[in-house]
């Protein structure tokens, strides 16, 4: 089974503030990796799939790289509606989520 | 706007069944692969088990293998799971989605049921 990895679990950020989540792989997963924003009571959102391609109406500021086992997703500056919780999720291999990232307001 | 609504959830009994419905509505629901996910409170994401648009490829997760089983009726744009031999640890949010055209992440999420097991 590939097991998935986030970090950190927490992050406290600012409006404005550049943010970066990582994602390790435990095998090789090429770039079949998507990353899902879910606010509390709410379903999981596709925002970006084979690592770095931006699901359509996802907001710029989002960004995913990596190939291979390591991973991030970026926001580039935080907004009021990205506090949330983030999941990665690979595919190459059945699916499996990571532990997620609550992203929260400092 | 697609649209995946789950229904069929609710409290049962440790070793008890149940079974969910996800309704598709405006996507050619025969024509994408389709799967479970389910939290448990407070906890993170789970897959528990894909089937293909036609039926002929089914996974399940370690965890639900032998006694979960999914299913679809293309005709009636429905998703099911059956749940049999119900655990404790099976509480969750129960969310149908459905895989991308082109990979299989999961584009599109129900809103979820709660499935409660516990006597």
């Amino acid at each position: 089974d590939i097991q998935m990895t986030q970090s950190p679990s927490t992050l406290s950020a600012s409006v404005g503030d550049r943010v970066t989540i990582t994602c390790r792989a435990s095998q090789s997963i090429s770039y079949w990796l998507a990353w899902y924003q879910q606010k509390p009571g709410k379903a999981p959102k596709l925002l970006i799939s084979k690592a770095s391609t931006l699901e359509s109406g996802v907001p710029s500021r989002f960004s995913g790289s990596g190939s291979g086992t390591e991973f991030t997703l970026t926001i580039s500056s935080l907004q009021p509606d990205d506090f949330a919780t983030y999941y990665c999720q690979q595919y190459n291999n059945y699916w499996t989520f990571g532990q997620g990232t609550q992203v929260e307001i400092k | 706007e697609v649209q995946l609504v789950e229904s069929g959830g609710g409290l049962v009994q440790p070793g008890g069944s149940l079974r969910l419905s996800c309704a598709a509505s405006e996507f050619t629901f025969s024509s994408y692969n389709m799967n479970w996910v389910r939290q448990a409170p407070g906890k993170g994401l789970e897959w528990v088990s894909y089937i293909s648009s036609s039926s002929s490829t089914i996974y399940y997760a370690d965890s639900v293998k032998g006694r979960f089983t999914i299913s679809r009726d293309n005709a009636k744009n429905s998703l099911y799971l059956q749940m049999n031999s119900l655990r404790d640890e099976d509480t969750a949010v129960y969310y149908c989605a459905s895989e991308r055209g082109n990979d299989y992440s999961f584009q599109h999420w129900g809103q979820g049921t709660l499935v409660t097991v516990s006597s």
